[in-house]
């Protein structure tokens, strides 16, 4: 595709529900990276993979956040038993290496 | 704990003045740093890069980086309305793929 695209662009679900996060990179990016952005804030990190393998899992706020990424391409990330802290927008990126990434349009998540 | 700090701002300049918005970095091992532009309610893109100390200019960007006192500024020329958003700075973590972004400087260039 033209560029990275996530879904769904907006989900709203109720507190302790299960939810997954879909990104698809650019084709032959092979780090991909899942942010998480509240209200007015900045970008958080919460893990990144080099192919299919994660090196850094530490900014996942807590053992509900999960993330898996097969064939070097498509990503998902796992939020289990939602709390209303955990809605914002979830970004990901991909770039071909180290340096600039390229932002998908995110997922606005809002846990009633 | 690495740390990229900005000022929140707002910042007001008048259109056709130079914005100046500053960036500071914890990790003394930080060798790549990047300028995001973020209009409200879009992802960010970028707008600069820079790994060498001294000054990049791209059109009416331009980075600055000085590396002894662990500091990054962006400087905007001739600023537009549309340049109005917020300004996002990243430093790469030393020796790793992951980024620090600050909370980010928002830019109002007043018309």
């Amino acid at each position: 595709g033209a560029g990275v695209s996530q879904s769904p662009s907006n989900k709203v679900t109720e507190k302790g529900k299960d939810v997954e996060l879909r990104c698809d990179p650019i084709s032959g990016h092979t780090a991909l990276y899942w942010y998480r952005q509240s209200l007015g804030q900045g970008l958080e990190f919460l893990i990144y993979f080099q192919g299919n393998s994660a090196p850094d899992k530490s900014g996942l706020p807590s053992d509900r956040f999960s993330a898996e990424r097969t064939g070097g391409s498509v990503s998902t990330l796992t939020i289990q038993r939602t709390q209303q802290e955990d809605s914002a927008v979830y970004l990901c990126a991909s770039s071909y290496g180290p340096g600039e990434q390229f932002f998908g349009p995110g997922t606005r998540l809002t846990v009633l | 704990q690495k740390e990229v700090e900005q000022n929140s701002g707002p910042l007001s300049v008048p259109e056709g003045a130079i914005a100046s918005l500053n960036c500071t970095y914890s990790d003394r091992g930080s060798q790549s740093f990047f300028w995001y532009r973020q209009y409200s309610g879009k992802s960010p893109e970028l707008i600069m890069f820079i790994y060498s100390n001294g000054d990049k200019e791209d059109g009416r960007f331009t980075a600055q980086l000085n590396k002894a006192s662990q500091y990054v500024s962006l400087l905007i020329r001739d600023s537009q309305p549309s340049d109005s958003a917020t300004y996002l700075c990243a430093a790469e973590g030393s020796g790793t793929y992951k980024y620090i972004f600050g909370t980010g400087t928002r830019l109002k260039v007043l018309a």
